[in-house]
């Protein structure tokens, strides 16, 4: 399969803790973006990394590239109850389409 | 802050029926996007649309699915006689170029085929 497949596949933790979201894939990218999605709602997007990029940042998230490892990691520090949604890695294997994973569902316990 | 909007927000209707699912994209963005997601599913590419015509569709995107920039500003997908299987959440993107913008997407169409 070509998709990004995430890791874990749910995730609980309490409020204030870090949470650490890991997607693998098999080919060569050209980015990797993140996506957040509240239950029902459209994606929202959070980060994208470009394929010569190791880390990007952006408040409390921070996404790490390992292209040698085909992996991408999402870090939620200081999580916050409004965090709780599913995260999807979505790669860009060309030009435009998305391949997206079946994405982790965080839940963040007050 | 811009953003993709789309409606309707809910769609149902009889199978072999047609539908048209109606976006705006953000004004300055060139490059539109439609996806779909299966309840419980992933969330999976349809097709991407450039300078008016498709530049990439994926196998889901057959014959009885149809794009369109009417005018300046919408942005739809036709599915000419839907089917029991076509009941999904339809998602609308944009971006500013290809490659290495983000792709931003709207709140959905949850279309429900009887």
């Amino acid at each position: 399969s070509q998709q990004g497949e995430e890791d874990p596949q749910a995730l609980s933790i309490q409020e204030g803790e870090n949470a650490t979201m890991n997607c693998s894939y098999k080919t060569s990218i050209n980015n990797l973006q993140w996506y957040r999605q509240n239950s029902g709602r459209g994606l929202v997007h959070l980060i994208l990394i470009r394929s010569n990029e190791r880390e990007k940042h952006s408040g409390r998230l921070r996404v790490t590239l390992d292209t040698s490892k085909k992996s991408s990691s999402l870090l939620i520090t200081a999580s916050r109850a409004a965090d709780t949604a599913s995260y999807f890695c979505a790669r860009g294997p060309g030009a435009q389409k998305l391949v997206f994973g079946q994405g982790t569902r965080l839940t963040i316990n007050p | 802050e811009p953003e993709v909007t789309q409606t309707p927000s809910h769609q149902v209707t009889q199978m072999g029926q047609e539908v048209i699912l109606r976006c705006v994209p953000i004004s300055n963005h060139l490059y539109f996007y439609w996806y779909r997601q299966i309840l419980g599913q992933k969330v999976e590419f349809l097709v991407s649309f450039y300078n008016n015509e498709i530049s990439e569709k994926s196998e889901i995107f057959d014959d009885q699915f149809s794009v369109e920039r009417p005018d300046g500003s919408n942005f739809t997908l036709k599915i000419r006689s839907t089917k029991l299987e076509d009941s999904a959440m339809y998602f609308c993107a944009s971006s500013r170029t290809s490659g290495e913008s983000p792709q931003f997407f709207g709140p959905g169409t949850r279309l429900t085929v009887l």
